[in-house]
């Protein structure tokens, strides 16, 4: 069955404290990894595609990191505005599984 | 980045009613839009995928009598959520993409509440 779970579920930071968020996948075929913020009652805002292993992508304080099996993204000395629930998706078809996601918070 | 509208943002409506909601790639032309439903603190869960001109593909234990998508243009798809009950009160969200394989760009979402 295809399927991606995140961990952990919630994050708590602070200002400046690095970390990483886990996305781990089974899903056969994969087109893509896709990693998603979204704001509370807004919808998801794209971040990233990474679509090999070994690949990485970086956008300001985040990076995504992708292998076999699962996906990272680290965040570098975030700020509270990184506060968010971050979603990872995977793709395959026409389609994209959603993890149910990780609730960062930072304090400052 | 690519652009993706949904209106409207918020509806109330009484039970027993219908309610429509739009969905539009503002600056692309999207080949495949979808519907997803999320719950409060869950992720998003898909409902349906719709072509352009043709019938939407519903996922598994989805009604496709009470969730009308009309694809009608690469730019515009609806939802209507027909005889809205109780139930049926939840955040809707659209997504679209240029071409398969590639990222979707998501709506600001619905929050529906049917009274």
């Amino acid at each position: 069955e295809d399927q991606v779970t995140q961990s952990p579920e919630a994050l708590r930071l602070q200002e400046g404290e690095s970390s990483s968020l886990n996305c781990s996948y089974t899903v056969s075929g994969l087109r893509g990894l896709f990693w998603y913020r979204q704001d509370p009652g807004k919808g998801p805002e794209f971040l990233f595609t990474l679509y090999s292993a070994g690949e990485e992508k970086e956008k300001e304080r985040l990076k995504a990191t992708l292998t076999k099996k699962e996906s990272f993204l680290h965040i570098t000395a975030p700020k509270p505005e990184d506060s968010a629930t971050y979603l990872c998706a995977a793709g395959y078809g026409n389609k994209l599984v959603f993890g149910a996601g990780t609730i960062l918070r930072v304090k400052s | 980045g690519a652009v993706v509208s949904q209106h409207p943002s918020r509806v109330i409506c009484k039970s027993g009613t219908s309610v429509k909601i739009e969905c539009r790639s503002l600056d692309f032309q999207a080949t495949t839009m979808f519907w997803y439903r999320q719950f409060p603190k869950q992720s998003l869960m898909l409902m349906a995928t719709s072509n352009e001109g043709s019938k939407a593909t519903y996922e598994q234990g989805v009604e496709k009598d009470k969730f009308l998508i009309n694809h009608a243009s690469l730019t515009l798809s609806t939802l209507t959520v027909t005889s809205a009950h109780p139930e049926d009160s939840s955040f809707y969200i659209c997504s679209a993409t240029r071409t398969v394989g590639t990222e979707a760009f998501f709506g600001q979402g619905t929050r529906l509440t049917v009274v």
